[in-house]
């Protein structure tokens, strides 16, 4: 079967990095997603890694190992805003989304 | 521009009663979904369409039905409303055309919350 795994939940301090693991078994790879979604709200796209290596957009990186079939999100200079749960998914051979249940991240001051 | 417009925004319903969830978007995509978001769970897609006039089944389809009469609206029906359906749904659309990344973005809905008692 297809399988995306995510911690459940973490915890950070306001100004601290944190790392948000995806670890992803599915019938063929083409693409990962990240998606922010805050409580009650739509989930809305951070980024998309198709190649191994890291992709770097402001305070936010995501990294991608095909061959490990891992990947994370690093968030740096935490803000309270960046409290949300954070989805992964990935597009498998039919170029369909599968999705993590998806990693709660609570900011504390 | 308004995006992805979904409503209602809440619904509560009997069991065996039907309903439409509306979903509208003019950003001309024409790759449009429903997806159920639970608890615990990752989003599970329930229907998709490619385009105006098809429609496919997801990962979840029992219980709901779809049509796509043109590019822009894509509604979703319970047929016969169960509690095994109280979650939250989200519309969401995507161009056919991948973008600079690479990636065909989904842009999502609001949201709709079902309650069926």
């Amino acid at each position: 079967g297809q399988n995306i795994d995510q911690p459940t939940e973490m915890t950070a301090t306001e100004g601290a990095i944190v790392q948000i693991n995806c670890t992803y078994q599915t019938s063929g790879f083409n693409g990962l997603f990240w998606y922010q979604q805050h409580a009650g709200e739509a989930p809305t796209f951070l980024s998309y890694n198709v190649l191994d290596g890291l992709e770097e957009k402001g305070r936010f990186s995501s990294f991608l190992s095909r061959s490990k079939g891992y990947s994370y999100l690093l968030l740096k200079e935490l803000q309270m805003k960046d409290s949300a749960s954070y989805l992964c998914a990935v597009t498998d051979s039919n170029y369909q989304l599968i999705w993590g249940a998806g990693t709660k991240l609570i900011i504390k001051p | 521009n308004a995006g992805v417009t979904q409503t209602p925004k809440f619904q509560v319903l009997k069991t065996g009663q039907s309903m439409t969830l509306q979903c509208a978007q003019d950003m001309n995509h024409e790759y449009m979904s429903w997806y159920r978001q639970d608890p615990g769970m990752g989003l599970r897609l329930i229907h998709y369409s490619v385009g105006a006039g098809i429609t496919d089944q997801g990962e979840v389809p029992n219980g709901y039905n779809v049509s796509r009469s043109t590019t822009e609206d894509f509604p979703l029906r319970l047929l016969s409303a169960a509690p095994s359906q109280t979650s939250v749904y989200f519309c969401a659309s995507s161009t056919q055309d991948r973008g600079p990344s690479g990636a065909n973005v989904l842009t999502f809905g609001a949201g709709s919350r079902l309650t069926v008692l």
